[in-house]
């Protein structure tokens, strides 16, 4: 099982709204990803979880709230978002941070209203 | 620092012609090399790796070579067909780092 599963996979929110993204692996992995990306562009780096402890924020502004409550989910708390916020987000997770190939979801898709 | 160029697209083929994604990279030390395929809204799939120099990857008729001396990982496939039309992201990772991807190639193949 090389599963990773996201939801919702579309939310349409306001700016004054307060939403979480939800991504769930249980294939054991330590490092879990949360990537932003816009159309046609490549995925940008968020944040990254190790061993359940973030390692890695890519200067995301606050409005973006990662928390990642056990080894197999991780959550992005949204709180305040901007229009320009609008993009697919995708989760992703691998073995651990070392040279192994990282597992995507299929993404949810937000809009900021 | 790591960066990752691939060739810019869109690259636009007829069934069963042969492709070829170039890729090229930078890196300070030995990454893991990757081809990610992306479909028309959706997220992105593993299609091939390789982790070490000479190694090919390959999978669904699709192949990479690793070449350090060229510092290369092109993306082949003899006869592609219409459902490979997607967005094709090359992308590397060094130890303790997370993925670097290139600007990725829109592939369109017609029948």
């Amino acid at each position: 099982d090389t599963e990773v599963t996201q939801t919702p996979k579309h939310l349409v929110m306001g700016m004054t709204n307060k939403k979480s993204l939800k991504c769930e692996q249980h294939m054991g992995h330590r490092a879990m990803y949360w990537y932003k990306q816009k159309a046609k562009k490549p995925p940008e780096l968020m944040f990254v979880y190790s061993y359940e402890k973030l390692s890695i924020n890519e200067s995301v502004p606050s409005r973006f709230s990662p928390e990642c409550p056990n080894s197999s989910l991780l959550n992005l708390h949204l709180h305040a978002l901007q229009p320009e916020d609008s993009a697919l987000y995708l989760c992703a997770s691998s073995q651990n941070r070392v040279n192994t190939e990282a597992f995507f979801g299929q993404g949810t898709r937000l809009t900021v209203v | 620092g790591n960066s990752v160029t691939q060739m810019e697209g869109p690259v636009t083929l007829s069934e069963e012609a042969f492709l070829t994604i170039n890729c090229t990279y930078t890196a300070t030390g030995y990454p893991s090399l990757f081809w990610y395929v992306q479909y028309p809204g959706e997220g992105l799939q593993l299609l091939l790796k390789a982790t070490k120099a000479d190694d090919k990857g390959s999978n669904k008729g699709f192949e990479a070579t690793y070449r350090k001396e060229t510092t290369s990982f092109h993306l082949e496939k003899g006869s592609v067909q219409v459902s490979d039309s997607a967005v094709y992201f090359c992308a590397l990772r060094e130890a303790g780092t997370a993925l670097i991807f290139g600007k990725g190639t829109t592939l369109s193949v017609s029948s």
